[in-house]
């Protein structure tokens, strides 16, 4: 059964800073991971799809790194900023029909 | 519609009273999902959808708990005899299709709150 795993579960970073949040999977015969960005009380915003065929996907300040031998992956913001306060979902999708969702990891970034 | 839309985005129930739930996937999307995110907990898949195939209802909690999709668009979650340990926010995805390669759209979510 797969199981996801999402380091550090929160974090308080001063506006500006380079941060980076790790999830790890324990079946690597993945479809694609997907980061999502959760804010309180809504739905999903779906950052980065990372196929499992590639290591990163990038969009602006984000980045997104995939070693599927390893079972890792790691999302990188850059010159953060307290609009990026939210929720950061990983979720991995692989043999059956279910993605399969970490526990989260929850920022703050300070002003 | 441009996105997957969920209705009512807010529902307060009594106990022991049924529920349905909505969901309108993106047009053409084959596959449909339901998760659950009770407060402070990860998301719980419930129910997979995909174009005429028989769902895939591994994560129902219950028997009290239910789903159809009709037409392969608009699904409805329905649950019966609500108790309140099914307060939570259940959020609707759906995905082009059957092909993995794709990533999954969510809703806004229904907070449904049992009292």
């Amino acid at each position: 059964k797969q199981e996801v795993t999402q380091i550090p579960a929160a974090l308080s970073v001063p506006e500006g800073e380079n941060l980076v949040l790790n999830c790890s999977f324990t079946d690597s015969a993945i479809y694609n991971l997907q980061w999502f960005r959760q804010d309180p009380g809504k739905g999903l915003t779906s950052l980065l799809l990372i196929q499992s065929s590639q290591r990163e996907q990038t969009s602006g300040r984000l980045n997104a790194s995939l070693d599927k031998s390893s079972g890792r992956s790691t999302l990188y913001i850059a010159a953060s900023q307290p609009g990026d306060s939210a929720t950061y979902l990983c979720a991995v999708h692989n043999a059956g029909n279910m993605l399969t969702f970490g526990g989260g990891t929850r920022l703050m970034v300070k002003p | 519609g441009a996105g997957v839309s969920q209705s009512p985005s807010n529902k307060v129930t009594e106990k022991g009273k049924d529920v349905e739930l909505r969901c309108d996937p993106i047009s053409g999307h084959t596959a449909l999902y339901w998760y659950r995110q009770s407060l402070g907990q990860g998301l719980e898949f419930l129910i997979y959808f995909q174009g005429n195939s028989a769902p895939d209802k591994s994560g129902l909690p219950s028997d009290r708990f239910s789903a159809e999709r009709t037409g392969g668009s608009v699904s409805t979650l329905t649950i019966q005899r609500t108790q309140q340990e099914d307060s939570a926010v259940y959020l609707c995805a759906s995905s082009p299709g059957q092909r993995p390669n794709y990533g999954y759209t969510f809703g806004s979510g229904t907070r449904l709150t049992v009292v």
